[in-house]
């Protein structure tokens, strides 16, 4: 079955401890995208990448990092997680580039709770 | 940033009434524009992919149409049936072809 899972599906943690959330996916998908959901927002996106080893930042990057080195896998980091950071987080990917028309398919969500 | 606005924010509408929507964009450097089904308690759900102005799709009882000239993407949806209700997101390809942009939704509420 073709999906996207993510993992933990609920964390609850304290300030400071790192976290990594992981995401895989398998659609052979090139491009995979993190996103975060708050009340009141649309989905913002976190991170992206393009390929193994390509990432880019997109519009909420502060505070997390993420990395490519297999194509099926993009885990997202936080290094020092603050309670700002307490959100609903999704991962994607697309067979291509969003802008060539390539849509997202969505993991389940990881909600984080930072206290 | 882009900025994304969807309209209205929520909607009632009772069983078998049709409802459209509405998704407002920046018409320069446009790339694609996304439709998806949010259910509660699951991941959202693509419906469409549009990147050509006057584009239309359907799926079913929904539909799509795009203007990239004037910035503005409808959503219909005939015939609304409760398990229609959703939060129905758009997103905007523009500026980088890599990124898109949410607008906050619009959540549909379809009565018995």
């Amino acid at each position: 079955e073709a999906q996207v899972t993510q993992n933990p599906r609920y964390l609850i943690t304290v300030t400071g401890k790192k976290l990594t959330v992981t995401c895989s996916q398998n659609m052979n998908h090139e491009y995979m995208s993190w996103y975060r959901q708050d009340p009141g927002l649309g989905l913002r996106q976190i991170y992206y990448s393009m390929n193994v080893e390509v990432t880019d930042k997109g519009d909420v990057p502060e505070g997390y990092k993420v990395s490519r080195k297999e194509k099926r896998n993009f885990p997202l980091i936080l290094e020092s997680p603050s309670p700002n950071q307490t959100s609903l987080y999704f991962c994607a990917s697309s067979y291509t580039t969003l802008g060539q028309g390539g849509e997202q398919y969505f993991g389940p969500g990881t909600r984080l709770t930072v206290t | 940033i882009l900025n994304v606005e969807q309209s209205p924010q929520s909607l009632h509408v009772q069983e078998g009434d049709s409802t459209n929507f509405t998704c407002s964009f920046p018409s320069s450097n446009f790339y694609a524009l996304h439709w998806y089904r949010w259910e509660t308690a699951k991941s959202p759900e693509a419906l469409f992919v549009m990147t050509l102005n006057g584009d239309e799709k359907k799926k079913g009882r929904i539909s799509a149409t795009l203007n990239t000239k004037e910035g503005y993407s409808y959503l219909y949806i005939k015939g609304s049936q409760p398990e229609d209700s959703a939060t129905y997101l758009c997103a905007c390809g523009g500026g980088s072809a890599r990124q898109l942009t949410f607008g906050s939704g619009t959540q549909l509420t379809v009565l018995p």
